[in-house]
């Protein structure tokens, strides 16, 4: 048990939908972040939050829509995904503000485009 | 561009020891984390270096050599449930998180 959690653990759904990922920390971090897992592969920084506002956006198609209602909930809306979008999608805080120190990550949600 | 290197995937004996090397070059360095990933499972933090040198912790430790771009991961006495990827990490001048692609590894009997 990190003090992170995503929900939900596995997703399917098909190139027209609409979903959402959830990611809650209960560690009291000023930063979150979202990053995509896909096999053989590094992590892909995808979007930051520092104290609800967003500081990085590294060239992400527009179909993820980020949400950082309050400092302990990031939300990631998916809507047209491709089926090369399939991957572990990985959440994670970090207790300051600053880019340092260690991040705690979610177990990951995974993802599958039809 | 930046770039850190692991192997893909090593195989080691319960008992033994192993070393897992990683590569690096960055823009600048603000130091070099160790992850350990279970399949279906997050992440955990298992080591930091900023300094040259050998950081021991238990049965783990982590060594760094920034002149030469070098780190590695030394697991003692290894364990069934050391069985995992191990992802090397490295934070460049900008504080910007570079990723390995990460070192498969598995424990046999």
């Amino acid at each position: 048990e990190t003090g992170v959690t995503q929900t939900p653990r596995h997703l399917v759904m098909g190139m027209t939908n609409k979903k959402s990922l959830k990611c809650e920390q209960h560690l009291g971090h000023n930063a979150m972040y979202w990053y995509k897992q896909s096999a053989k592969k590094p992590l892909e920084l995808m979007f930051v939050y520092s104290l609800e506002e967003r500081v990085e956006n590294n060239s992400v198609p527009s179909r993820f829509s980020p949400e950082c209602p309050n400092s302990s909930h990031l939300f990631l809306h998916l809507h047209t995904l491709q089926p090369e979008d399939s991957a572990l999608y990985l959440c994670a805080s970090r207790p300051g503000a600053r880019n340092t120190g260690e991040l705690f990550f979610g177990e990951g949600s995974r993802l599958t485009v039809l | 561009g930046q770039n850190i290197d692991q192997p893909t995937e090593m195989t080691a004996t319960e008992g033994a020891i192993v070393q897992i090397n990683c590569t690096y070059q960055t823009s600048g360095f603000n130091g070099l984390f160790w992850y350990q990933q279970h399949a279906g499972e997050a992440p955990t933090f298992l080591s930091y270096n900023v300094l040259d040198g050998l950081e021991e912790k238990g049965r783990f430790s982590s060594f760094l050599s920034r002149s030469k771009g070098y780190s590695y991961l030394l697991l003692k006495e290894l364990q069934m449930k050391d069985s995992a990827s191990y992802l090397c990490a490295v934070m460049d001048s900008n504080y910007q998180l570079i990723w390995g692609a990460g070192t498969k590894l598995i424990i046999k009997p």
